[in-house]
């Protein structure tokens, strides 16, 4: 989607070395989501934010951590990265003026850890 | 009992044919319900979402609704070689995250 940019869109990593990935929106929606989408397990939550500062874990959070300083970008940081964590990651937003909450995602990054 | 089931397919239905994709999910207190298409290598695209029991129609694409029994459907018809994705259910847990199925790889044979 225009509205949602991530980067890169591509990476290879070293296991141990740390990693960030980032997302950026144009729509000044109030949510933003990290998810990443495996074969067999479809689109699980990581991390999310429902404001600036405002973070909570999501279903496998474990080895993540993330940062929002500017209402337009949310960051995914692989502290030490592990060959578990090769995956494609997806950002996504939701909010704004809209109910029903929807939503949106960016292209993605395909993350590989050798 | 996962929160959001869908058939894994490959559900294969013929062109110009009527493609059926179902979902069920196990919370009652669920009151969104969204369909994404994700084609190969691409992100999920927000194609419909239903709120209300009964049936919503955008072109060609009529998702259902029965809370009662706890399933959305996604119906497409006369469907097209362009319409072969997975189609993914998700249903709302809070007003601002969603559970996710794990999709239904749809295949549309010319």
């Amino acid at each position: 989607d225009a509205g949602i940019t991530q980067s890169p869109r591509h990476k290879v990593t070293e296991t141990g070395t740390p990693v960030t990935l980032r997302c950026h929106q144009t729509e000044n929606h109030r949510y933003m989501y990290w998810y990443r989408q495996d074969p067999g397990h479809g689109l699980r939550l990581i991390h999310y934010s429902y404001g600036v500062k405002d973070t909570d874990k999501g279903e496998v959070s474990d080895g993540y951590s993330v940062s929002r300083s500017k209402t337009e970008d949310f960051l995914l940081t692989l502290e030490s990265a592990t060959s578990s964590q090769t995956s494609v990651y997806f950002c996504a937003i939701s909010g704004g003026d809209r109910i029903g909450y929807e939503q949106y995602f960016g292209p993605g990054t395909r993350l590989t850890v050798t | 009992q996962k929160e959001v089931e869908q058939n894994s397919g490959p559900l294969s239905v013929p062109e110009g044919a009527i493609a059926s994709l179902n979902c069920t999910y196990s919370d009652r207190g669920s009151q969104s319900f969204f369909w994404y298409r994700q084609y190969s290598g691409k992100s999920p695209e927000l194609i419909m979402f239903i709120y209300s029991n009964g049936d919503k129609e955008d072109g060609r694409f009529t998702a259902q609704l029965n809370k009662a029994s706890q399933y959305v459907s996604l119906l497409i018809r006369d469907s097209q070689p362009s319409d072969s994705a997975t189609y993914l259910c998700a249903v709302n847990k809070s007003n601002y995250q969603l559970i996710w199925g794990a999709g239904t790889k749809l295949i549309i044979k010319p």
